[in-house]
């Protein structure tokens, strides 16, 4: 039982250039979710998924798109990466009733810097 | 809007003595408050939460919290502080209008000394 797992641990990219970020969970969990970590800034929602085909804004979207391929993967990509988009990034997944209800799981991150 | 406020940016205990991290709430409707910990390089553990109930809950590795209603607070506490206790801790509320989303705040770092 791996958990959350994120892919790559670590990326540099040129202003412009475009990539994806990986997330998978193998704990059958509707919710997922994606943060991103800045210094003094605590985390800051990008976009989640309530459930499988569907995806919604959080608190800083612009500069990023979703995609929730299946109930596992939720992937995390930049069109066009700005130095903004330096950050840590953060895959979380959650499930919907239970005793474990809204308990977020977290990936190891992504560490992405723009240059 | 929910939102919660950690006031102290760093908080140092020396090894043995007891800690409390603060949280503070504020929210529409009944709070769902969390605390999670971070360690350097790795992503957000959590520890424990407050749906309803008793107003202390027990986490993991011997950390509690203390939920007052009147003081709209969500203190962590640990009897006995640690050297491996040592880590960024957040506090969060539960966004009551989305799926589950949590709002976190900004953290705080816990330095414990032998």
């Amino acid at each position: 039982n791996a958990g959350v797992t994120q892919t790559p641990k670590f990326q540099v990219l040129k202003t412009g250039q475009s990539m994806t970020l990986q997330c998978a969970q193998d704990m059958n969990h509707n919710s997922m979710y994606w943060y991103r970590q800045d210094p003094g800034m605590g985390l800051r929602l990008i976009y989640y998924s309530a459930s499988e085909g569907t995806t919604d804004k959080g608190e800083v979207p612009n500069g990023y798109n979703v995609s929730r391929l299946n109930k596992r993967e939720f992937s995390l990509r930049l069109e066009s990466a700005a130095p903004s988009q330096t950050s840590v990034y953060f895959c979380a997944s959650s499930e919907q009733g239970g005793v474990r209800e809204w308990e977020q799981y977290f990936g190891p991150g992504t560490r992405l810097t723009v240059t | 809007a929910q939102s919660v406020a950690q006031p102290e940016d760093q908080v140092n205990v020396a090894e043995g003595n007891p800690l409390t991290v603060k949280c503070t709430y504020s929210v529409s409707g009944n709070p769902y408050l969390f605390w999670y910990v971070q360690y350097p390089n790795r992503g957000l553990q959590f520890l424990l939460k407050y749906i309803t109930g008793d107003n202390l809950v027990k986490g993991s590795y011997g950390f509690e919290a203390e939920f007052n209603k009147s003081q709209t607070s969500f203190h962590l506490k640990k009897p006995s502080a640690l050297v491996s206790d040592s880590a960024l801790y957040f506090c969060a509320v539960r966004d009551g209008g989305s799926q589950g989303n949590l709002i976190f705040g900004k953290g705080t770092k816990l330095s414990v000394k032998p």
